[in-house]
């Protein structure tokens, strides 16, 4: 299993960009890494997706170095509403779901 | 495009009892997965179906079960309620099984608490 490990908690001011890095050391060759938003009493909200390289999406990136043991997801210009926990994600999706492993989740607090 | 749908959002039971949650995924998505979600344990993989079979189960008491319907919908089952059982049961949908890439998509939960 590709054991996860997220920063417990990070603070931001609006405006500012936001980098939660995400360390998966023993990644298959296979995995894929997802990142998810969750609200209290919500489920997780999908965010972004990637193999390698950079993604991006109309809401953040996902930087993913060569050899893919760890991933940052960047948010541009936070905002208060973007108050929240993210998890990473590594596995292969429902597929794989017994064998993907998510982390304990950042959470992440935007101040005005 | 309608989402997951999970059924219902809030329940109490009292020890004892058992309890059956309903999730209905997204249109044209064939697998749906469980999730046991607490402050203490965090995310926890339960059991992932698809067209019907239980594809993976994870680490959970046999009180814990699950199946799936042939138009995917899927439905769990809790029984002898104990009070570790009060989380938040997430269901999740995905396109299709032996896919690596798969997006899962949550619903946004049922709220079991046991009393």
């Amino acid at each position: 299993l590709a054991k996860t490990t997220q920063p417990i908690s990070m603070d931001s001011y609006e405006g500012q960009e936001v980098n939660i890095t995400c360390s998966h050391n023993n990644i298959a060759t296979n995995d894929y890494i997802t990142w998810y938003q969750q609200f209290p009493s919500q489920g997780p909200r999908f965010i972004i997706q990637g193999y390698k390289t950079k993604v991006t999406n109309e809401v953040a990136s996902l930087f993913i170095p060569a050899d893919r043991k760890s991933s940052t997801l960047s948010l541009p210009r936070v905002s208060l509403s973007d108050t929240a926990v993210y998890y990473c994600l590594v596995g292969g999706g429902n597929t794989n779901a017994g064998k993907s492993t998510f982390g304990d989740g950042t959470t992440l607090t935007v101040k005005p | 495009k309608a989402g997951v749908t999970q059924t219902p959002r809030y329940l109490i039971k009292t020890r004892g009892q058992q309890v059956t949650l309903s999730c209905s995924p997204i249109s044209g998505h064939r697998s749906v997965s469980w999730y046991q979600q607490t402050p203490g344990q965090g995310l926890q993989f339960l059991f992932e179906y698809f067209s019907e079979t239980q594809r993976n189960k994870g680490n959970f008491p046999g009180r814990f079960s699950g199946r799936q319907f042939s138009n995917s919908r899927s439905e769990m089952n809790v029984s002898t309620l104990e009070l570790g059982d009060s989380a938040l049961y997430l269901c999740a949908s995905s396109l299709q099984a032996g896919h690596t890439g798969n997006t899962i998509y949550f619903g946004e939960g049922s709220w079991l608490t046991v009393v």
